[in-house]
């Protein structure tokens, strides 16, 4: 596609679910990158892949974060017992270099109730 | 410390006048300096890319670097109204700062 695709949109869960965030990069863009954005707050960052490999997972909050990107392209960020502090937007970005072509999609609105 | 710092605002301008928007840092190690504009609902969008220090044109916006300062700015001259937005700095990747609310008034 022409840009990054994330879906959901929007997911609202229950405390305690589980919960899949997918992000569809740009053809061809290397780097693949997650980031968490609370209200009034710039992005936080996650997790970086290169390729098919976490290339720096050290933003990651806890163990209940977990992140694959199996085949190089699309990305599934899966976070396990959620709680109403994991509620914010779930941004992906890709890039095919340092930053060409770094392109952020328009996020996963996430709501723990 | 933050890694970065950055006012959030909101800062409000007529149309046409000169913006600049500002961050500092902590690490002087740090080498990547980027801007992003960020309208509601949508995810940040790189502006500019600078390495190391220096200065950067891209049509009406223009960033700074002064490492000695450990100070990032941007520029936005003949600002429009579709340039009201937040903006983020971002440094050596992966450090962003809250974000600065712009409202350009016609």
């Amino acid at each position: 596609g022409a840009g990054v695709s994330q879906t959901p949109s929007n997911k609202v869960t229950e405390k305690g679910k589980y919960v899949e965030l997918r992000c569809d990069p740009i053809s061809g863009h290397t780097a693949l990158y997650w980031y968490r954005q609370s209200l009034g707050q710039g992005p936080e960052f996650l997790i970086y892949f290169q390729g098919t490999g976490a290339a720096d997972d050290s933003g990651l909050p806890n163990d209940r974060f977990f992140a694959v990107r199996p085949e190089g392209s699309v990305s599934t960020l899966k976070i396990q017992r959620t709680e109403r502090g994991d509620s914010a937007v779930y941004l992906c970005a890709s890039s095919w270099g340092q930053r060409e072509g770094y392109t952020f999609g328009s996020g996963t609105r996430l709501t723990v109730v | 410390q933050k890694e970065v710092e950055q006012d959030p605002g909101p800062l409000s301008v007529p149309e046409g006048a000169i913006v600049s928007l500002n961050c500092t840092y902590s690490n002087s190690a740090f080498q990547y300096f980027m801007w992003y504009r960020q309208y509601s609902r949508k995810g940040p969008e790189l502006l500019m890319y600078t390495y190391s220090s220096g200065n950067k044109e891209d049509g009406r916006f223009t960033a700074q670097v002064d490492k000695s300062s450990k100070y990032i700015s941007l520029f936005i001259r003949d600002s429009q109204p579709s340039d009201s937005a937040t903006y983020l700095c971002e440094v050596n990747q992966f450090y962003f700062g809250t974000g600065t609310s712009l409202t350009v008034i016609p």
